[in-house]
């Protein structure tokens, strides 16, 4: 039971350039979130999905596109990377339930923009 | 939006000694949530609070949840080094998402 997996661990990008984070998670949970996590300042809702084939956004979804084709995946794009997006990315899946919507996290993705 | 406000953003104690982190708020929550980041690794859930009042105990750590449910608090008695990390109260809205204070960073000197 690997819980949310996430890929890759490190990127370099230069500025302008694409890429996309996956997050997968085995736990048939309905929702999945991505977060980014710079110094002091915790960590920001990027974007999120309430279940397959849907999306909404986050506190700071500038920049950053998402798909939730299946349950079980939720995919992070950057168009054109800038480095104000150096970051430490985490996607997080939970089971809203009993009043309760308990995070899981991924491991997290360490991306520099040069 | 709604926002918490955790303080203080970074604490040094000595081994043995107490610690308390503080989340507050000016609009009334339904529930909080507390995460422990270890250095270099993830957030992991500790626990929630959904009533007024409510004070829940694990080992070592103490959870409040105001009268009012507009703050939190978690106190560690007698520190280890293994409590070293970053301590995060984060809060449901209506929407599912889960929005997270920024932080109070623990450092616990041997």
């Amino acid at each position: 039971n690997a819980g949310v997996t996430q890929t890759p661990k490190f990127r370099v990008l230069k500025t302008g350039q694409s890429m996309t984070l996956l997050c997968a998670q085995d736990m048939n949970h309905e929702y999945m979130y991505w977060y980014r996590q710079d110094p002091g300042m915790g960590l920001r809702l990027i974007h999120y999905s309430v279940g397959e084939g849907t999306t909404a956004k986050g506190e700071v979804p500038d920049g950053y596109n998402v798909s939730r084709l299946k349950k079980q995946n939720f995919l992070l794009g950057l168009e054109s990377a800038a480095p104000s997006q150096t970051s430490v990315y985490f996607c997080a899946s939970s089971h809203w339930g009993n009043g309760a919507n308990v995070l899981t996290f991924g491991a997290g993705s360490r991306l520099t923009v040069l | 939006g709604q926002q918490v406000m955790q303080i203080p953003q970074y604490q040094h104690v000595q081994e043995g000694e107490d610690f308390t982190t503080y989340c507050n708020s000016s609009t009334t929550l339904s529930n909080i949530q507390w995460y422990k980041q270890r250095p270099g690794g993830h957030p992991v859930f500790l626990i929630q609070l959904v009533k007024s009042g409510e004070v829940k105990k694990q080992k070592r750590l103490t959870f409040q949840f105001g009268e009012a449910k507009k703050n939190s608090s978690l106190h560690i008695t007698a520190t280890q080094t293994t409590d070293v990390g970053t301590y995060f109260c984060a809060f449901s809205g209506s929407a599912r998402q889960l929005t997270f204070g920024s932080g109070t960073q623990l450092t616990v000197l041997p």
